[in-house]
């Protein structure tokens, strides 16, 4: 079982709707999860890390995370055919400097 | 901003040859790694390094080593390139503790002929 499972997709939406991205993570001990975005021939870029339950907000983007669940997602409001590209998850656990990262779940925002 | 900046965008190297691929970071991390993608296998783990001098092997070290003699640099060596070595090949830096969040280079897209 890999440590952060993420469907591959690709997840089709179409543009200005909302975008969820879903992840889950076997090791308990987690305490940091990360969202990374990709695009194609690009490294990844950090949108967003949370380390608490609930939401955190940036701008069109919301993370939620639910420990007990071992559950983490990625809400993207307003969808623009920009935000195209494979979303990468991952975690960490204290103190560690191993991250854990998904395969990813690649986006299409359709105009 | 934190900045990561990677030798080569592209490389193209024939099985064999030795293989250097340098890292810098002008944010004075402690930490950094080499990571390697493919597709469907997602981000592999080659090694990381904790400081001058300190190494630890990822998930898939066979066919690497690396080499940190200066913090803001950390290289990775393919002593014997391989075909299955082709790859994207990622270099990250690690902010201190706190908000320990992962940046990434601009990737190098190395091809073994």
């Amino acid at each position: 079982q890999k440590e952060v499972e993420q469907n591959s997709g690709p997840l089709s939406v179409p543009e200005g709707a909302i975008a969820s991205l879903n992840c889950t993570y076997s090791d308990r001990g987690s305490q940091s999860f990360f969202w990374y975005r990709q695009y194609s021939g690009k490294s990844p870029e950090l949108i967003m890390s949370i380390y608490s339950n609930g939401d955190k907000e940036d701008g069109r983007f919301t993370a939620q995370l639910n420990k007990a669940s071992q559950y983490v997602s990625l809400l993207i409001r307003d969808s623009q055919p920009s935000d195209s590209a494979t979303y990468l998850c991952a975690s960490r656990r204290y103190n560690f400097n191993k991250f854990y990262f998904g395969s990813g779940t690649k986006l299409n925002v359709k105009p | 901003d934190v900045k990561v900046t990677q030798s080569s965008r592209y490389l193209v190297k024939r099985t064999g040859e030795k293989v250097f691929l340098e890292c810098v970071q002008d944010m004075d991390h402690e930490n950094m790694f080499w990571y390697r993608q493919d597709p469907g296998l997602g981000l592999r783990l080659i090694y990381f390094s904790y400081d001058v001098k300190m190494k630890e092997k990822g998930d898939i070290p066979e066919g690497y080593s690396v080499s940190r003699e200066k913090k803001e640099r950390f290289s990775l060596i393919l002593e014997s390139a391989s075909t299955n070595q082709t790859s994207m090949y990622l270099c990250a830096s690690k902010t201190p503790r706190g908000l320990e969040t992962q940046y990434f280079g601009p990737g190098t897209r190395l091809l073994v002929l």
